[in-house]
């Protein structure tokens, strides 16, 4: 059974950092570019950012491009999300999905939320 | 970047009846379309992928149709189960876009 678990949501001031984490299990890790999506409190879904396989093509939102740093850990199972510069806008529940560079996502983990706020 | 316009916003019926929702792109998406399904509290589900390929465990009352850039999703007899909230989304060019939602819901 495939289960993704995310980690490392809370409650953040506005400029700070937060890194999430998604934990990946009953898939060969590498073999899948995986992917983030968001969801603002009672909004629709937003592509955050996609790694590929190798951990060597990454893809940003425009609204988060050089603030928000995807990578993978192959030897570890897990994907990363580092976020900085964080903003009120930023607040969302953050979901971690399995595909994305020539695929969609079939797998998502439960999400977790980040809270920017004063 | 590619916009994706889903119709109607919310689609009130009730079961049994026949759902067609509509997600409309300001250019093509070739084939490159998929829905999702999410109900409240819940992570989305891949529910079509490629336009018309339901995903593993889809029941068969689910299709979709179209190329370019009008696509549908039909439902042909509402189960309750299937009131929620529907997505499309694209990948053929980055970035990756989802549209703003259909809100299916019982009449």
């Amino acid at each position: 059974e495939v289960q993704l678990l995310e980690s490392g949501g809370g409650l953040v001031q506005p400029g700070g950092s937060l890194r999430l984490s998604c934990a990946p299990s009953g898939i060969t890790f590498s073999d899948y570019a995986m992917t983030w999506v968001r969801q603002a409190p009672g909004m629709g879904l937003e592509w955050v950012s996609t790694v590929s396989g190798r951990g060597d093509a990454t893809y940003y939102a425009d609204s988060v491009k050089g603030r928000f740093t995807i990578s993978r850990d192959n030897s570890r199972n897990t994907l990363y999300l580092q976020m900085n510069g964080l903003r009120a806008e930023d607040t969302a529940v953050y979901f971690c999905a399995k595909g994305g560079h020539n695929s969609y996502y079939d797998y998502w983990g439960q999400g977790t939320l980040v809270t920017v706020s004063s | 970047e590619i916009v994706l316009t889903q119709s109607p916003a919310t689609l009130s019926l009730s079961p049994g009846e026949r759902a067609t929702l509509s997600c409309r792109s300001s250019q093509s998406v070739s084939s490159y379309l998929a829905w999702y399904q999410q109900k409240p509290g819940q992570a989305p589900r891949l529910l079509m992928y490629d336009v018309s390929n339901r995903a593993t465990g889809i029941p068969a009352r689910f299709s979709g149709s179209g190329s370019g850039t009008d696509f549908t999703l039909t439902i042909s007899s509402l189960e309750p189960e299937d009131f929620a909230v529907y997505y499309c989304q694209q990948r053929n060019n980055w970035p990756r876009t989802f549209g703003q939602g259909t809100r299916l819901e019982i009449k």
